[in-house]
């Protein structure tokens, strides 16, 4: 099962920060939060990732709490084709060749004019 | 920037037959992964390559599941016997060696079993 829990959608309007939580209270020291996107059937595109600094890409920041139980991904400047599902997943590392992700139902943001 | 690329786009069988589905991962990455998603679920692990022999696999990929990387450049799934239940979106993705690298995604195949 996941590690992580996340709301089910959430609302945005248009040109406004998107702030997307994500819980992940049972984190471990060796484990980096990542995060993902899919847009209606595509394929999940990679966003940001960070083990316990605050990270920032062309994309959107990241910002994990001190005790690292919780994060949020930031859209700065939503548009309409941010509308899609995310997803937080936290990933154990240091475990050799095993490194494949497991997927919640994410969160359902929906970018409104 | 590179990215991951799956042929066909849908493909439609006819139940018991054989089907291949084609990634060409980022040229540079070593580890390859396929996942599938089920309409309205969540996606899954199927599994994942490594140096020319599977890595980790789940419960799904059971024997009528394997992996090949032919070539240098192509990396494909068959499924032997297609079952109605093998109907789904199948994603593959690639990744670099070091650890924390994040996956990348093609777009997926849609796979039709009639």
């Amino acid at each position: 099962d996941a590690k992580t829990t996340q709301p089910t959608s959430m609302d945005c309007a248009e040109g406004r920060a998107a702030n997307l939580p994500c819980n992940h209270s049972t984190i471990s020291g060796n484990e980096y939060v990542y995060w993902y996107r899919q847009i209606h059937s595509q394929g999940p595109q990679y966003i940001i990732h960070g083990l316990k600094n605050n990270e920032t890409n062309e994309m959107a920041s990241l910002i994990i709490t001190e005790d690292r139980k919780s994060s949020t991904l930031i859209l700065p400047h939503a548009t309409l084709r941010d509308t899609a599902v995310y997803y937080c997943i936290v990933r154990y590392l240091n475990a050799g060749n095993n490194r494949k992700l497991i997927w919640g139902l994410g969160t359902s943001l929906a970018v409104n004019p | 920037e590179p990215e991951v690329t799956q042929t066909p786009s849908h493909q439609v069988t006819q139940m018991g037959q054989e089907v291949i589905l084609r990634c060409v991962p980022i040229s540079n990455h070593l580890y390859f992964y396929w996942y599938r998603q089920i309409l309205g679920q969540k996606v899954e692990f199927l599994v994942s390559f490594y140096n020319n022999e599977i890595s980790e696999k789940s419960e799904i990929f059971d024997d009528q599941f394997s992996v090949e990387r032919p070539d240098g450049s192509n990396f494909t799934l068959k499924i032997r016997s297609t079952k109605l239940e093998d109907s789904a979106m199948y994603f593959c993705a690639s990744s670099g060696g070091v650890d924390y690298q994040p996956q990348h995604f093609g777009d997926g195949t849609r796979l039709s079993i009639l």
